[in-house]
């Protein structure tokens, strides 16, 4: 997986909760993303970082946030977890902007 | 309209036989184009990037662009049973920073 861990890989939490998710990588990319994974609507962008502190929103931003205080981290946030969130959370990273895309194993989190 | 649209399939090929796996975008300025197989409980792995008009080939594998009609297509040649697998056409949007994926077809190669 390209020097990409996720952590936790499996989650199960409850309703109103706050779940952080970690993506680490170790090959000192530049870009990093978030995606969620869900049957019918395929990866969708939830948010991606351009640079330490540098983050922009995707087109499922909603109800998530994201930090980059390293170039190796990047951590995404549900503030208060809702069943709708529950998905395969994937971790991506490229040297460029419109380069090639490596993503992380997963995380599966089941919100309930 | 979807930025990027995939048959969902099922596609079933016999084994050792051509696979063609098609993908269509609707921002005429994607620059950036790449195929993704990922298999069940797994992540994306890439099999190809295309930047220009053309062919590409790698191996048993041939990326084919045509910006004009905004379509992309990925062949597979000698199709393996290890070929099958979900494949994820993905286009890079032209402001940047992002990808575009498809909903993904499904290959499954019969032996």
């Amino acid at each position: 997986d390209a020097g990409i861990t996720q952590s936790p890989r499996h989650k199960v939490t409850e309703t109103g909760t706050p779940v952080t998710l970690r993506c680490h990588q170790t090959e000192n990319h530049r870009y990093m993303y978030w995606y969620r994974q869900d049957p019918g609507h395929g990866l969708r962008l939830i948010h991606y970082s351009y640079g330490v502190k540098d983050t922009d929103k995707g087109e499922v931003s909603d109800g998530y946030s994201v930090s980059r205080s390293k170039t190796e981290d990047f951590l995404l946030t549900l503030e208060s977890a809702t069943s709708s969130q529950t998905s395969v959370y994937f971790c991506a990273i490229s040297e460029r902007w419109d380069g090639e895309q490596y993503f992380g194993p997963g995380t599966r989190l089941t919100v309930t | 309209q979807k930025e990027v649209e995939q048959n969902s399939g099922p596609l079933s090929v016999p084994e050792g036989a051509i696979a063609s796996l098609n993908c269509t975008y609707s921002d005429r300025g994607s620059q950036s184009f790449f195929w993704y197989r990922q298999y069940s409980g797994k992540s994306p792995e890439l099999i190809m990037s295309i930047y220009s008009n053309g062919d590409k080939e790698d191996g048993r594998f041939t990326a084919q662009l045509n910006k004009a009609s905004q379509y992309v297509s990925l062949l597979i040649r000698d199709s393996q049973p290890s070929d099958s697998a979900t494949y994820l056409c993905a286009v890079g949007a032209n402001t940047g920073n992002q990808f575009y994926f498809g909903t993904g077809t499904s290959l499954t190669v019969i032996p």
